[in-house]
C-alpha cells in the first residue's frame, strides 16, 4: 500500500518568515499530490495541489514541488500571516490518481506575530 | 463546485447504541467513496472506500461488523457505528470521488462522542 510520511510534525515560524513541509510517498503509481489545510473540527480544505507531469505550481504564496523520482513533495508557504496557522496534512493516492487518498501524519504551524 | 453534505455533525449517544452518519453528493455523482476516522491531534485514517452497489473495502484493523458501510446510491453513503463504545468516541469524515478539486471532496464531518 501507501505510505506517506510527513515533517515535521510541529513548525513554528515568525509572521513573515517563509514555511517548508516535506512529505514522502511509496507508491510509485500515485500521480495526485494534494495538501490540505485543516483548522480546529473542520473539514480538511484543499489548498493546492499537483500532478506529476509538474514539477512545480504556485498560487500566490503557496508553492507546491514534486520530485517523482525521489517520491518526495513540499509545501512552501511564504510571507507567513498568523492565520496560516493550522495544521497542514500532505496526501497521497494508492494506485494512481483516483484511489484510496492516504495523508501524512500532519504538521501543525504555528505562526507568531 | 462539488458539495458533500454529511450529517449529523454532532452527536452523542450512550453506550452500546447505534449511530449512522450520513454523506450526500449534492452536485455530483460519487462513484466512489471514503470513509476517515480522526482522533484529536491526529491524522485522518482511512477507514473504508466504498463504491456504489458493491460492498465496501475495509482497511487492516478496521471492523467491518462494527463499522457497516452502505452505498446504495451514487449520492448517498452511509457509516453505522453498531454497539458504540467510548473508544469509538472520535471525528468522522467521509470524501466523495467524482467532483471537482480533482475528485476528492470531503463532507463536513461528525463528531460523535460515546458515553
Amino acid at each position: 500500500g501507501e505510505n506517506v510520511e510527513q515533517h515535521p510534525s510541529t513548525l513554528s515560524v515568525q509572521e513573515g518568515d517563509s514555511a517548508v513541509i516535506k512529505c514522502t510517498y511509496s507508491d510509485s503509481a500515485s500521480n495526485y499530490f494534494p495538501w490540505y489545510k485543516q483548522e480546529l473540527g473542520k473539514r480538511p480544505q484543499l489548498i493546492i495541489d499537483i500532478r506529476s507531469n509538474v514539477g512545480e505550481k504556485k498560487d500566490q504564496r503557496i508553492a507546491v514541488t514534486l520530485n517523482k523520482t525521489a517520491k518526495h513533495f513540499s509545501l512552501h508557504i511564504t510571507e507567513t500571516q498568523p492565520e496560516d496557522s493550522a495544521v497542514y496534512f500532505c496526501a497521497a493516492p494508492y494506485g494512481g490518481s483516483q484511489g484510496n487518498l492516504i495523508f501524512g501524519k500532519g504538521t501543525k504551524l504555528s505562526v507568531k506575530p | 463546485g462539488a458539495v458533500v453534505s454529511q450529517h449529523p455533525s454532532w452527536v452523542i449517544c450512550k453506550s452500546g447504541t447505534s449511530v449512522k452518519i450520513e454523506c450526500r453528493s449534492l452536485d455530483f455523482q460519487a462513484t466512489t467513496m471514503f470513509w476517515y476516522r480522526q482522533f484529536p491531534k491526529q491524522s485522518l485514517m482511512l477507514m473504508a472506500t466504498s463504491n456504489e452497489g458493491s460492498k465496501a473495502t475495509y482497511e487492516q484493523g478496521v471492523e467491518k461488523d462494527k463499522f457497516l458501510i452502505n452505498h446504495a446510491s451514487l449520492t448517498l453513503s452511509t457509516l453505522t457505528v453498531t454497539s458504540a463504545h467510548p473508544e469509538d468516541s472520535s471525528f468522522y469524515i467521509c470524501s466523495a470521488l467524482g467532483g471537482s478539486n480533482y475528485g476528492y471532496t470531503f463532507g463536513s464531518g461528525t463528531r460523535l462522542t460515546v458515553v
